[in-house]
């Protein structure tokens, strides 16, 4: 257990929906990382925090998605209007300020 | 852009044997190196890292090569364990902070 936890662990929407999914980094990490997980796919990076600033966002990342981290510690990723294609396992990764990324369990989000 | 080849072949070892896991890369600039373990259902699970100054590390049972002049990396495990069975991936961090993975090898231990 890598002490990253990460909520909702399923979630299944109707298209159209929006859902929001939180992450609990490692205490004291300052950098928060999210990625998208297709099924035999290694994860594609999405965004990531150092502290509560958004420092880099991936081309992935369209306007349905938003991320934020008010405090420098839980993070939150919304995304608006679900499509099929965001159907994933959304991965959550924190690490100290070496490069080292320990990953969560991941939420499974299942657009129908 | 820059990524990491990992095509997700299946490796099939026996149990006790050693399993080597390949991986190329294609980014010069990237100068730091990460292999990841997930099993099904489960996030990536750190195995072992190594940063481009260095062409060879070892942790518990496992070793990681990296050679630089032909932009290659693998894992070697020791003694291989039924519980050694996931897929396994490799990720590279060049420019920016973001790893870049593979597809990912399966590896499957017969018993």
């Amino acid at each position: 257990d890598t002490g990253v936890s990460q909520n909702p662990r399923h979630k299944i929407t109707k298209r159209g929906q929006n859902v929001t999914f939180r992450c609990d980094p490692i205490s004291e990490h300052n950098r928060l990382y999210w990625y998208r997980q297709t099924l035999g796919q290694g994860p594609e990076f999405l965004t990531y925090f150092q502290n509560e600033a958004q420092l880099e966002k991936s081309r992935l990342l369209s306007d349905r998605f938003s991320a934020e981290r008010p405090k420098g510690s839980f993070s939150t990723l919304e995304i608006q209007r679900t499509e099929q294609g965001d159907s994933a396992m959304y991965l959550c990764a924190s690490s100290p300020l070496d490069l080292r990324e320990y990953f969560g369990p991941g939420t499974r989000l299942t657009v129908t | 852009g820059e990524s990491v080849g990992l095509h997700l072949p299946t490796l099939s070892v026996q149990e006790g044997d050693n399993s080597i896991i390949n991986c190329a890369y294609s980014n010069s600039a990237s100068d730091y190196f990460i292999w990841y373990k997930q099993e099904s259902g489960k996030g990536p699970q750190f195995i072992i890292d190594i940063r481009s100054n260095m062409d060879k590390r070892q942790g518990q049972r496992v070793t990681v090569l990296l050679n630089k002049t032909v932009k290659h990396l693998s894992l070697q495990i020791a003694a291989t364990q039924p519980g050694d069975s996931a897929v396994y991936f490799c990720a590279e961090k060049g420019d920016g902070n973001k790893l870049v993975f593979g597809a990912g090898t399966i590896l499957r231990v017969k018993s």
